[in-house]
């Protein structure tokens, strides 16, 4: 079965630069959530689109910002990076609508901020 | 807001053996769902169970089984006959059930990190 994918697994990044992570839900899920997991941490909720539209959004800094493209598929997109950003990034995907179909989490992507 | 809490920042098991991971949540909220999720090393993401808080039954799978108390707000995992691929972190989560759109986030706890011994 398709899962949700994201691009790409590990980024390496230094201060002040910009990154952009993808991500690709499962095929006819509507709803896309951003999760930040730093070190030793729990994740994060960060920003959620449902059907191309902004719908609710966590503790996302200023710098983080994000969108949800025609084809489902969502970015996130990080400038002014910061040692504090080094985390797993996690995209999950789900059918919304007060169903109780569970969000099925990517791969994650590793930044790392040098 | 809701919150979740894990009071066991580790665990450990014996093989073959039956382990409880707690986990409690504060919630004004009367319907909603909980789950399990379990992070390996590889760090993905796999859901282990998952209960809706208007069911009275305890969810199982396998040799996961869960003790949901609604009015303690109290959701804990069993594990049955530990095998050393149980070995990972664990935590619980929390997502509102009548959320519009997109708006159904996890809320997560601290997670406990399970060991197996052989």
């Amino acid at each position: 079965a398709a899962g949700v994918i994201q691009s790409p697994r590990h980024l390496i990044k230094e201060k002040r630069e910009t990154a952009t992570l993808k991500c690709y839900p499962i095929p006819r899920h509507d709803t896309v959530y951003w999760y930040q997991q730093g070190p030793g941490q729990d994740p994060q909720f960060l920003i959620s689109f449902y059907e191309k539209m902004q719908s609710d959004k966590g503790s996302i800094p200023d710098r983080f910002s994000a969108q949800q493209f025609s084809d489902y598929h969502s970015e996130l997109n990080m400038s002014s990076l910061e040692l504090g950003d080094s985390a797993l990034y996690f995209c999950a995907s789900s059918l919304s609508g007060g169903t109780n179909q569970p969000q099925h989490f990517g791969d994650g992507t590793r930044l790392s901020i040098l | 807001a809701q919150t979740v809490t894990q009071s066991q920042p580790e665990m450990s098991v014996q093989e073959a053996e039956t382990v409880t991971l707690s986990c409690t949540y504060d919630t004004s909220e009367s319907d909603y769902y909980l789950f399990w999720y379990k992070q390996p090393p590889s760090r993905q993401m796999i859901l282990v169970i998952r209960q809706e808080a208007y069911k009275q039954q305890n969810a199982t799978e396998n040799r996961f089984s869960v003790n949901f108390q609604k009015a303690a707000k109290s959701f804990s995992l069993k594990i049955s006959d530990s095998q050393l691929g149980d070995a990972a972190m664990y935590f619980c989560a929390y997502r509102s059930l009548h959320g519009v759109g997109g708006s159904e986030k996890l809320v997560f706890g601290k997670g406990t990190k399970l060991t197996v011994n052989p």
